[in-house]
């Protein structure tokens, strides 16, 4: 099965500064790479997405990349905001497998105001 | 869109007693999953559903767990005898077909004293 590695596990930024996030796969038939925000205590939420038909894709502060050749795509957030600060999840899903998500082991953010 | 909607929030119960934690996927959704979340595993998948018909139960850590599907708009996961170690976040979301985003339901914070 796909597996998926999160780098790092912990990070901390100062606030305006940028943060990045990268994820591995293992598996180059997945095609379709979620990334979530989990707030303390609440659940994880969806932020952005990619598929592999994308290179990158933005949504205001929050981008992804994706480089199928290597394997790995990146979380990026600019001018980063005290509310930023959560725990944040990358994903990837392998086509036709039912659309289980295989999950990293999370990063948790702290901006620090 | 009331989004996935899981009761109870909140289970606390004595060892060995039987917990049932519920679920209602979004309408139209044709895809269910239950997963834990603890510190030291992270989120695990459990069990995953398609069209109330149970796909992928290798996650179920042991016969204690169960899960059912009786509708399209109900699920539920059992655990009978719970024990201390059982003590987790459960999450269940749901999602559509052919590599969509899974949407979480607001969790089962269970204790088992």
């Amino acid at each position: 099965g796909e597996n998926v590695e999160q780098h790092p596990s912990t990070l901390s930024v100062q606030e305006g500064d940028s943060a990045v996030i990268k994820c591995t796969y293992s598996d180059s038939a997945s095609n379709y790479f979620p990334w979530y925000k989990q707030e303390l205590g609440k659940r994880p939420q969806l932020i952005i997405d990619i598929r592999s038909n994308v290179g990158e894709k933005k949504d205001q502060r929050i981008a992804v990349t994706l480089n199928k050749t290597a394997k790995h795509f990146s979380l990026h957030i600019t001018e980063t905001q005290p509310e930023d600060s959560a725990v944040y999840f990358c994903a990837a899903s392998i086509p036709n497998t039912g659309n289980q998500f295989y999950f990293g082991t999370g990063t948790s953010l702290t901006v620090i105001p | 869109d009331a989004g996935v909607i899981q009761s109870p929030r909140h289970e606390v119960t004595e060892m060995g007693q039987e917990v049932t934690l519920r679920c209602k996927p979004i309408s139209g959704h044709d895809y269910l999953f239950w997963y834990r979340q603890t510190m030291m595993r992270g989120l695990e998948l459990l069990i995953y559903f398609n069209n109330n018909v149970p796909i992928d139960d290798s996650g179920m850590p042991e016969d204690r767990f169960s899960a059912k599907m009786p509708n399209a708009s109900f699920s539920t996961l059992k655990i009978q005898p719970s024990e201390p170690r059982d003590s987790a976040v459960y999450f269940c979301a749901s999602s559509g077909t052919g590599s969509q985003p899974q949407h979480f339901g607001d969790g089962t914070r269970l204790s088992i004293l």
